[in-house]
């Protein structure tokens, strides 16, 4: 069965511009998780939906938002982009929640210039 | 304030000799522990996990140890194989089933 797919692979933005990242997440998996990967911090929990709902939320700035459609892909907005936003961003879904039943997508490597 | 903790950024181990990756955790309430591996360029991928109820969980050439009392646990790899290079993350579920990551450790296994 197909795996996690998020698009673009790679990506360059100015700062002060806007960017959304997609993810499709395997076929018959309702809640898709978003990280953010950056040197010396791990992941770094983003936020959860599930069934088009956020049902988690990281640390993380109103300048990050995410929604999730009917057919479960989830979509990640990053507004007014900033240095500090250049990682790797994960997702990961699974078929309700947790543990074992997590399968991360490759990720989109953002760099902000 | 960090809750999964990997204070070892870096682990170098020779071909063959057991590898042991550790993790320390500040929330006693935390239901399920998982390690993942990630390579360059790849997304995580799961390896093992350990119900809270458990001390040991094994498949294959990797065991997961789990000490309560600690809120500590180690994840053991023998033996290591070339392959077995890679970033592992220490994660932690919590009763909101949010999964915490740690900061990883990188694993050179040497020839």
């Amino acid at each position: 069965k197909a795996g996690v797919t998020q698009t673009p692979r790679y990506l360059i933005k100015t700062r002060g511009q806007q960017v959304t990242l997609s993810c499709s997440p395997i076929s018959g998996h309702r809640s898709v998780s978003w990280y953010q990967q950056t040197p010396g911090q791990g992941l770094q929990f983003l936020f959860e939906y599930f069934s088009e709902t956020q049902r988690n939320k990281g640390n993380f700035p109103g300048r990050f938002s995410g929604r999730q459609f009917s057919n479960s892909r989830s979509e990640m907005n990053v507004s007014t982009l900033e240095l500090g936003d250049s990682a790797l961003y994960l997702c990961a879904s699974s078929r309700s929640s947790g543990f074992s039943g997590y399968t991360f997508g490759s990720g989109t490597r953002l760099t902000v210039v | 304030d960090q809750q999964v903790k990997q204070n070892s950024p870096s682990l170098s181990v020779q071909e063959g000799r057991i590898s042991i990756l550790n993790c320390d955790y500040t929330n006693s309430m935390f239901d399920y522990f998982l390690w993942y591996k990630k390579y360059p360029a790849e997304g995580p991928t799961f390896l093992i996990s350990i119900s809270s109820i458990k001390d040991k969980n094994e498949d294959g050439r990797f065991t997961v140890f789990l000490n309560k009392s600690a809120k500590h646990l180690s994840l053991h790899i023998v033996p290591s194989q070339p392959g077995d290079s890679a970033v592992y993350f220490c994660a932690a579920e919590n009763r909101d089933d949010k999964i915490i990551f740690g900061k990883g450790t990188r694993l050179h296994i040497l020839p």
